[in-house]
């Protein structure tokens, strides 16, 4: 069953601390990214990456890390420097970087208080 | 950034009517997708429209591209409750290699 999951769901975590978001996909796709959404919002990209050991800065990197080690999976950590880290994340994988639909995870909605 | 608009912001009609929502853009693209989003949920591919084609259809969605007018629109035909969501344009750019998303439109569609 292919797919790209995001765990966990809900995660709280308090002001200061650094947080890991999980993304695995299993459809073999070289292309990757997190997108953040609040409420009554568009998605906005935070970092991509294309291949294996790459990866991008989009709109909005600053206060976020990510890695690429392995082709399936892209873990996005939100770091003690974003300043308002309570949003809707959302992972998504491509087959290529243009031209493709992309496919979304469940999302993972984090609370920092 | 944000390339795509989307109107109405948001739109309530009744089962069984047909749902228009328009999507406008600002910059040269290679084509344009769309999405829908079941509250709390992931988004879902629903289409993809190239810069050189002026009309898709996929079951009840029909998807149009203006390239003159940077606009498209998504018409879903003979609308079902199950149809209630957010629906989101995205373009992909002549010159980068990222997606952008617009504000979306929600539809409420009432039983």
């Amino acid at each position: 069953d292919g797919g790209i999951t995001q765990s966990p769901k809900y995660l709280f975590r308090k002001e200061g601390q650094n947080v890991t978001l999980s993304c695995e996909q299993n459809l073999n796709h070289d292309a990757m990214y997190w997108y953040r959404q609040d409420p009554g919002q568009g998605l906005r990209l935070i970092y991509y990456s294309q291949i294996v050991n790459d990866f991008q800065k989009g709109d909005i990197a600053e206060g976020y890390s990510v890695s690429r080690e392995k082709k399936e999976s892209f873990p996005l950590t939100v770091t003690s420097a974003q300043k308002n880290p309570t949003a809707f994340y959302l992972c998504a994988s491509s087959i290529a970087p243009e031209g493709y639909e992309q496919y979304f995870g469940p999302g993972t909605r984090l609370t920092v208080t | 950034s944000q390339q795509g608009e989307e109107d109405p912001q948001a739109l309530s009609i009744q089962e069984g009517e047909n749902a228009t929502m328009n999507c406008s853009y600002k910059t040269s693209i290679n084509n344009l997708q769309w999405y829908r989003q079941n509250s709390g949920r992931g988004l879902v591919h629903l289409i993809l429209i190239r810069s050189n084609e002026r009309e898709k259809h996929s079951g009840r969605l029909r998807v149009t591209l203006d390239t003159s007018k940077k606009s498209s629109s998504l018409l879903i035909t003979a609308s079902r409750a199950a149809d209630t969501a957010s629906y989101f344009c995205a373009t992909d750019g002549r010159n980068t290699d990222k997606l952008i998303f617009g504000t979306g439109t929600r539809l409420q569609v009432f039983p």
